[in-house]
């Protein structure tokens, strides 16, 4: 299962606070994707990066902001501005057009 | 846009029974069709794929253009197969994002 591992497993906020969720992968995977999973809703795209320095919006990008400095990173911010954040978190990477593989998720909850 | 839809929320059945997980989408191109599998406490994983035509745990898919369907089948079902079942679309070979369905809960019982 080693390859993406996301951190913490769990996460506690307090409202108005922002969030950074971890992602790393070893995989030398070019794409990195977050999705947040949601009892009912399946997995929603929030963001997506392709390539180093640079990503894309997905279908759910407001009140999240994301950044790809490294290959090997993808972290995903929560901000106060996103509306309803508790939700379980999955990272996932892949190379270019082939199977995602996802990390073991991030749970959030807004105290 | 496309969609994938998969109707059934829950699906429950007793061990060495038929299992049919459906899954239809809408999209007008040529698009990859993908079930993925999250069992309990353990990572989302890719179960099989439309292009590759594989038996794998002893589910299969085919794609039918016509009725724009991707369902998931299995013989006899086993316990070990309760698990939650996502169906998955990629527009074209030359996309990496995918689009999900909302999943279908499988439930096997003894």
């Amino acid at each position: 299962d080693g390859g993406i591992t996301q951190s913490p497993k769990y996460l506690f906020r307090k409202e108005g606070q922002n969030v950074t969720l971890s992602c790393e992968q070893n995989l030398n995977h070019d794409a990195m994707y977050w999705y947040r999973q949601d009892p009912g809703q399946g997995l929603r795209l929030i963001y997506y990066s392709q390539i180093v320095n640079d990503f894309q919006k997905g279908d759910i990008a407001e009140g999240y902001s994301v950044s790809r400095e490294k290959k090997e990173s993808f972290p995903l911010t929560v901000t106060s501005a996103q509306k309803n954040p508790t939700a379980f978190y999955l990272c996932a990477s892949s190379l270019l057009y082939n199977e995602q593989f996802f990390g073991p998720g991030t749970r959030l909850t807004v105290l | 846009a496309q969609r994938v839809t998969q109707p059934e929320k829950l699906l429950s059945v007793f061990k060495g029974a038929p299992v049919e997980l459906k899954c239809n989408y809408s999209y007008s191109g040529s698009p990859e069709l993908f079930w993925y599998v999250q069992y309990s406490r353990q990572r989302l994983q890719l179960l099989l794929r439309h292009i590759s035509r594989e038996s794998i745990k002893g589910f299969t898919a085919d794609l039918n253009k016509g009725e724009t369907s991707f369902h998931l089948k299995k013989p006899f079902a086993q316990e070990e197969d309760s698990a939650m079942y996502y169906c998955a679309l990629r527009p074209e070979s030359g996309y990496s994002t995918l689009t999900f369905g909302k999943g279908t809960m499988l439930l096997v019982s003894p």
